[in-house]
């Protein structure tokens, strides 16, 4: 079956680590995005690709960092420059053209150690 | 800006129940409205994608409703069961191309 694979499902980082969250579809969709969902507030957007090689800022940027090598990966990187890292990471992915419904991965969870 | 508003935050209902879930948006010029369901510790699941040009639809005992002028989307669930509890999120196109925002969402509590 197709769909959205996250890893790992839980992830520790230490003070002033970087850390790596992994993404990968076998949806063949074109776009995929990196979202931030904290209790009690909704999904923030972080970065969005919608070609490979390409990507852009979402509205939480700062502090983190991705890369779009293949059409079916896009791994996002938190960094140590990311002060409030602690929250559920979730990457989705859409098909091209408008009106089409957001697939999602079942999230990555991240604290701080 | 688009802003999305979910109102209650939380609703508990007995099981047998019909219940509506409400979604409010500020910026009435979009092309499409998202529900989506969410479980503790999941992802997001698509529930239903209600195009501009419709005033619903309806999967199951699902049916959604959209009224653009007013900025508003209704979520209908009938005959409500134990296994609907979950988070309810509505999402709308933002700014540029198959970006979206989405609700806070109504955490739903269906009692046996």
């Amino acid at each position: 079956d197709g769909g959205i694979t996250q890893s790992p499902k839980y992830l520790f980082r230490k003070e002033g680590q970087n850390v790596t969250l992994s993404c990968e579809q076998n949806l063949n969709h074109d776009a995929m995005y990196w979202y931030r969902q904290d209790p009690g507030q909704g999904l923030r957007l972080i970065y969005y690709s919608q070609i490979v090689n390409d990507f852009q800022k979402g509205d939480i940027a700062e502090g983190y960092s991705v890369s779009r090598e293949k059409k079916e990966s896009f791994p996002l990187t938190v960094t140590s420059a990311q002060k409030n890292p602690t929250a559920f990471y979730l990457c989705a992915s859409t098909p091209t053209g408008t009106n089409q419904p957001q697939h999602f991965g079942d999230g990555t969870r991240l604290s701080i150690l | 800006k688009q802003e999305v508003t979910q109102i209650p935050a939380a609703l508990s209902v007995p099981e047998g129940e019909n219940l509506v879930l409400n979604c409010s948006f500020t910026d009435s010029a979009i092309y499409n409205l998202q529900w989506f369901r969410q479980d503790p510790g999941k992802g997001l699941t698509s529930l239903l994608l209600i195009q501009s040009s419709q005033r619903e639809q309806t999967s199951g005992r699902l049916n959604a409703s959209l009224d653009k002028s007013s900025g508003r989307s209704t979520l209908y669930i009938a005959a409500s069961q134990p296994g609907d509890s979950a988070t309810y999120l509505c999402a709308v196109p933002t700014g540029g191309y198959q970006k979206v925002t989405f609700g806070t969402g109504t955490k739903l509590q269906v009692i046996p």
